[in-house]
């Protein structure tokens, strides 16, 4: 079956500095990638859409240079929190689109800020 | 207003009763997702249902898009069934997904 997984699953970082998670699509690929935050509000919001071999596309709010994204292959896409701060907690989910356009969601990744 | 709504926020059962949740949506409909976020809040994808009903375990969900309603029943309910429980449409594959606030569900022993 089509798994999606997500780590870590949760990590603190010290206000300033950067951190880095992971999403790995298992048993299907996973053309496009959508990260979203869910913040302490409860709030859902899409980061940015990434796919491959295609420009990564930013929501409003959200930009390159604070949330870099990588998506090198059909199986793996990273993104970046650079320079966290308390305004960056919550919960990072990242959702894999496979066959039949179904997204599959990772466990999500819990940021805590320092 | 809000495109989808969620109901009941909030709902307490004794362990072995049926639990109902409702999200019914006012948009165009791509996907209808079920998710239980457990308390230390990661997500347990439950259900990817477009439209029809489909079955996991004690778990069913059913959508209607004529109705514009999605329902997830969880049957003879156990106290590890506590947990908030979500649903999010996804509108015209644009990956935009519309959350529901959720429902928060207990399950006294």
């Amino acid at each position: 079956g089509a798994l999606v997984y997500q780590y870590p699953r949760r990590t603190i970082c010290k206000s300033g500095t950067s951190m880095r998670m992971e999403c790995q699509a298992v048993g299907f690929q996973a053309t496009s990638v959508a990260w979203y935050r869910q913040s302490p509000q409860k709030t859902f919001e899409l980061i940015a859409l990434s796919t491959v071999n295609s420009a990564i596309k930013y929501e409003q709010n959200f930009t390159q240079e604070k949330f870099p994204i990588s998506h090198p292959n059909l199986s793996f896409s990273s993104m970046t929190v650079l320079n966290a701060y308390l305004e960056d907690r919550g919960l990072y989910l990242c959702g894999a689109l496979g066959s039949q356009n179904t997204l599959y969601f990772g466990a999500g990744t819990r940021l805590s800020v320092l | 207003g809000q495109q989808v709504q969620q109901s009941p926020a909030s709902l307490v059962l004794q362990e072995g009763e049926n639990a109902e949740l409702q999200c019914n949506f006012s948009t165009s409909l791509n996907s209808m997702q079920w998710f239980y976020q457990r308390p230390g809040g990661s997500l347990v994808s439950l259900f990817y249902n477009p439209s029809g009903t489909k079955h996991s375990g004690r778990l069913t969900s059913t959508t209607v898009i004529k109705e514009r309603r999605s329902s997830l029943h969880i049957s003879s309910s156990q106290t590890t069934d506590s947990g908030t429980y979500l649903c999010a449409l996804e509108r015209d594959s644009n990956y935009q997904l519309i959350w529901g606030s959720g429902t928060k569900l207990i399950i006294k022993p």
